[in-house]
């Protein structure tokens, strides 16, 4: 069965670092997501991403925050210079169709530590 | 601004019996709504979703209710099993104004007790 894979499972960092969590989405679906959760939290939307540019995005996605599809596979989110409150479980998801329609397939998700 | 709200964090359920989880909104303009399950260190999985212009979708153990009205939805589970036991997050968007963002509520801890 396709999944999303995503890449690391858990990455340590020191404040002020940047970070790059990767994303391979399913091969066929063409919208793309970032979500957080923070520790007990509920998950929060981030980002989407189609055509190769934003569609929309979060006021928690602010400038430290960017997102890129380098090449036909993976899918990005960079945070520029990590803080303590970045630490959170980092989702990626995709989708077949977009405009809030069909359901999202999650990755695994990636564990950021920022210490 | 909490726009889809799970009341109850938590829910304990005899196996066998029926789970309902309980999920509200605020935002009028909602029209999909979709359920997910959560296991610990996992990504969240799809279960069901239901439109607007529906009020019930099954599949299989799986029954979601949709009131328009009172701006609530619920998902039935049975019988309910012992790997039922997990985080359950309702989710929403609207579908109609270009958005493409699914917006969650806070998760419902079940467990199912065997």
């Amino acid at each position: 069965e396709p999944e999303v894979t995503q890449t690391p499972s858990h990455q340590v960092t020191q404040m002020g670092q940047e970070v790059i969590l990767r994303c391979v989405p399913i091969s066929n679906h063409l919208y793309f997501y970032w979500y957080r959760q923070i520790l007990g939290q509920k998950v929060e939307f981030l980002v989407s991403f189609y055509n190769n540019e934003i569609s929309e995005k979060s006021e928690i996605f602010d400038d430290q925050f960017s997102v890129e599809r380098p090449d036909g596979s993976n899918f990005t989110l960079k945070i520029r210079s990590t803080k303590l409150e970045d630490s959170a479980m980092y989702f990626c998801a995709s989708s077949e169709g977009g405009r809030g329609a069909g359901e999202l397939f999650f990755g695994e998700g990636s564990r950021l530590t920022v210490l | 601004d909490q726009q889809v709200k799970q009341n109850s964090p938590s829910l304990s359920v005899q196996e066998g019996r029926i789970s309902i989880l309980n999920c509200d909104y605020t935002n009028s303009m909602f029209d999909y709504f979709l359920w997910y399950k959560k296991y610990p260190a996992e990504g969240p999985t799809f279960l069901i979703s239901i439109s607007s212009i529906k009020d019930k979708n099954e599949d299989g153990r799986f029954t979601v209710f949709l009131n328009k009205s009172a701006k609530h939805l619920s998902l039935h589970i049975v019988p309910s099993q012992p790997g039922d036991s997990a985080v359950y997050f309702c989710a929403a968007s609207r579908t109609t104004s270009g958005t493409y963002k699914y917006i969650f509520g806070t998760g419902t801890r079940l467990k199912v007790l065997a």
